[in-house]
């Protein structure tokens, strides 16, 4: 099936600092997602993003479709203690497949 | 508007045995699918409904099964319990048309033990 890697697998930042990450996938998505997920909790959608070279905001959170249609990236403004978590691109093929993740770390 | 709730939120059962997970979705979506979490697999999508049918279904073997009511709430079961199930069972619920259809919503989760 299709697979979607994520780069990097983790981030530790300082409080501040501005985060970017990145998912591939060797097929074409009409359609990108991003989800967080917290410890002990279901992942809560971020950004959804349904054309290629979209470039869509979430407050600090900024995601953009890949021209190509086979990436996505995210990047996290100024991060803050709450940013920490697992952040999972995801997309619909013939099921829905998510990435493999990437844990971030915040430094106070 | 309430969320996904998932019941129970924690189990423990014995290799062998069967188990039946519960999904109530967001109030109006239709659509409802449940994944399996692990550390190794990462999440992995097992099966969709909408309109108590069984739209779509990922590579789990026929352990695994489902249904959806005309309520549009959803159980999960897993008969013959292997110690590889013991997961975070999570479900996510829809809207049933139109690009919204892809913008799911997760519940907390069924943290699954198998001894």
């Amino acid at each position: 099936g299709q697979q979607l890697n994520q780069s990097p697998q983790s981030m530790f930042i300082q409080e501040g600092e501005d985060v970017s990450m990145n998912c591939t996938s060797s097929s074409i998505f009409n359609t990108w997602l991003w989800y967080k997920q917290d410890p002990g909790e279901g992942p809560v959608l971020l950004i959804a993003l349904y054309k290629a070279g979209e470039l869509t905001s979430n407050g600090r959170l900024t995601a953009q479709f890949g021209i190509t249609r086979k990436d996505s990236f995210l990047n996290i403004s100024a991060s803050i203690p709450s940013d920490v978590g697992i952040y999972f691109c995801a997309g619909p093929g013939n099921q829905f497949y998510f990435g493999t993740g990437t844990s971030l770390t915040v430094i106070p | 508007k309430a969320g996904v709730t998932q019941t129970p939120r924690y189990l423990i059962k014995t290799r062998g045995q069967q188990v039946t997970l519960s999904c109530s979705p967001i109030s109006g979506h239709r659509s409802v699918s449940w994944y399996q979490q692990t550390p190794g697999q990462g999440l992995q999508f097992l099966f969709e409904y909408f309109s108590e049918t069984q739209r779509n279904k990922g590579n789990f073997p026929g352990r695994f099964s489902g249904r959806q009511f005309s309520n549009s709430r959803s159980e999960m079961n897993v008969s013959t319990l292997e110690l590889g199930d013991s997961a975070l069972y999570l479900c996510a619920s829809s809207l049933a048309g139109g690009l919204a259809v892809y913008e799911q919503y997760f519940g907390p989760g069924t943290r699954l033990t198998v001894t």
